[in-house]
């Protein structure tokens, strides 16, 4: 049973440029999260998607965007890309009502 | 105020003892869970541990324990026998609430264990 995955593994984008990362979630999973975690911090909430709806949302402006597919994978978008933009992104998955989120091994985006 | 709050940034433990990682929380919402996360160099997030505020007992896991502390909103994470694979990075974490739709995860800064041969 494949877990979390995300693609691609590592990116290096300019400012300004937009960005799309892709996580699967684990079999069985229809809720997918995302977290930015800044280096020698801990991770951040983006937002969370459900029934390809978002339904929670962190304090990341209107630049961070996504979307959630009839399969349950999501897409993270990040438009006109800042320096600080660059972190670890990571895609959590969870089933209905569950307390545990199950982590992928995240994209590292690093904006030059 | 900090939600989750982890004052050691780093740590070193000699092989085989125990380790005790601290971390303090700050909700008005009676309910909610706290978790603690192990992360390797290679980035992934490992779930150990789970204690909901209404358990009455502290969570265990194998080698890992849950000092649960309420009244004083600790949670510290109890690693017993410590071994190399045990060096990593580890988060504390806290959902608040467990309204359905509700479960974004507020994490600490971390506390970086290095476990000495």
């Amino acid at each position: 049973d494949a877990g979390v995955t995300q693609s691609p593994t590592h990116l290096i984008k300019t400012r300004g440029q937009q960005v799309t990362l892709r996580c699967s979630p684990k079999s069985g999973h229809d809720t997918v999260s995302w977290y930015q975690q800044a280096l020698g911090q801990g991770p951040q909430f983006i937002f969370q998607y459900y029934e390809e709806e978002e339904r929670q949302r962190g304090n990341f402006p209107d630049r961070f965007s996504g979307h959630q597919f009839p399969n349950y994978s999501s897409e993270l978008n990040v438009n006109a890309l800042l320096l600080g933009d660059s972190a670890l992104y990571l895609c959590a998955s969870s089933p209905t009502g569950s307390n545990e989120q199950f982590f992928g091994p995240g994209t590292r985006l690093t904006v030059l | 105020a900090q939600k989750i709050t982890q004052t050691q940034p780093g740590m070193f433990v000699q092989e085989k003892e125990a380790v005790t990682l601290d971390c303090t929380y700050d909700t008005s919402d009676p309910s909610y869970g706290l978790f603690w996360y192990k992360q390797p160099s290679s980035g992934e997030m490992i779930f150990l541990i789970y204690q909901g505020s209404y358990d009455q007992q502290n969570a265990t896991e194998g080698r890992y324990s849950l000092n649960f502390q309420k009244a004083r909103k600790s949670a510290n994470l109890v690693i017993s026998a410590s071994q190399l694979g045990d060096s990593a990075m580890y988060f504390c974490a806290m959902r608040e609430g467990f309204n359905f739709g509700n479960e974004k995860l507020t994490f600490g800064t971390g506390t970086r264990l290095t476990i000495i041969p």
